[in-house]
């Protein structure tokens, strides 16, 4: 069965501050994309970040960077100088285990607060 | 760009009533998708199509029928509402060539069902 695990469902951090939202993965796919997706209280989803797992070096965009850990299939998103528009629901998304199947299967997601 | 469309933003059934969620795109993909994203549960795939002419059951797809009329439209149609079905629905379609690229997601669809 198709597992992606978000183990924080709340997380909170202080205004400027550095957090770190987890996310493990299984799949039999030995090159794939792993997405972070926000959701803010507007429901749209966006894109925050994507990691190529072919790729050793971890994927940046200004204040968003991921962990990637291929061997330990874990990918965590790290936001830092942490914003109040930061704030929103945070979803990882990883492949099926399911060679050449082309979806996206979503973590249950993790609720981030900023604190001012 | 419109991006994805979707239609309706709302809509409230009774049980047992049919419907269909409209969805376009307009940015020439291949790969469209339907979920629904429910508390606590993220979301989840209920039918996706690769290509035009082509459609494939994600993890939830009872209780759903979907068409791939072309390459810009993807609908979902519930044939007999049921209450379970009570959720938020977003279609999305898949940027580039096979697996590489994000997918880009309608604004969603509200449906309640008493």
């Amino acid at each position: 069965a198709q597992t992606v695990t978000q183990s924080q469902p709340e997380m909170s951090v202080q205004e400027a501050e550095t957090v770190t939202l987890s996310c493990t993965y299984d799949t039999s796919e030995s090159d794939y994309y792993l997405f972070w997706y926000k959701q803010p209280p507007s429901r749209q989803m966006i894109l925050v970040i994507r990691q190529e797992a072919y790729k050793q070096q971890n994927a940046t965009e200004n204040r968003f960077s991921v962990n990637f850990q291929k061997a330990a299939k874990s990918f965590s998103l790290k936001i830092s100088d942490s914003q109040l528009g930061d704030a929103a629901m945070y979803f990882c998304a990883t492949p099926p285990d399911q060679t050449g199947a082309n979806n996206l299967f979503f973590g249950t997601g993790t609720r981030l607060t900023v604190i001012p | 760009n419109a991006g994805v469309t979707q239609t309706p933003k709302f809509q409230v059934l009774k049980t047992g009533q049919s419907m269909t969620l409209q969805c376009a795109q307009d940015m020439n993909h291949n790969s469209m998708y339907w979920y629904r994203q429910d508390p606590g549960m993220g979301l989840r795939l209920i039918y996706y199509s690769a290509s035009e002419g082509t459609t494939d059951k994600g993890e939830v797809p009872n209780g759903y029928n979907v068409s791939r009329l072309n390459k810009r439209e993807f609908s979902l149609r519930l044939e007999s509402a049921a209450p379970s079905q009570t959720s938020v629905y977003f279609c999305a379609s898949r940027r580039g060539e096979g697996r590489t690229g994000e997918l880009i997601f309608g604004e969603g669809s509200r449906l309640t069902v008493l």
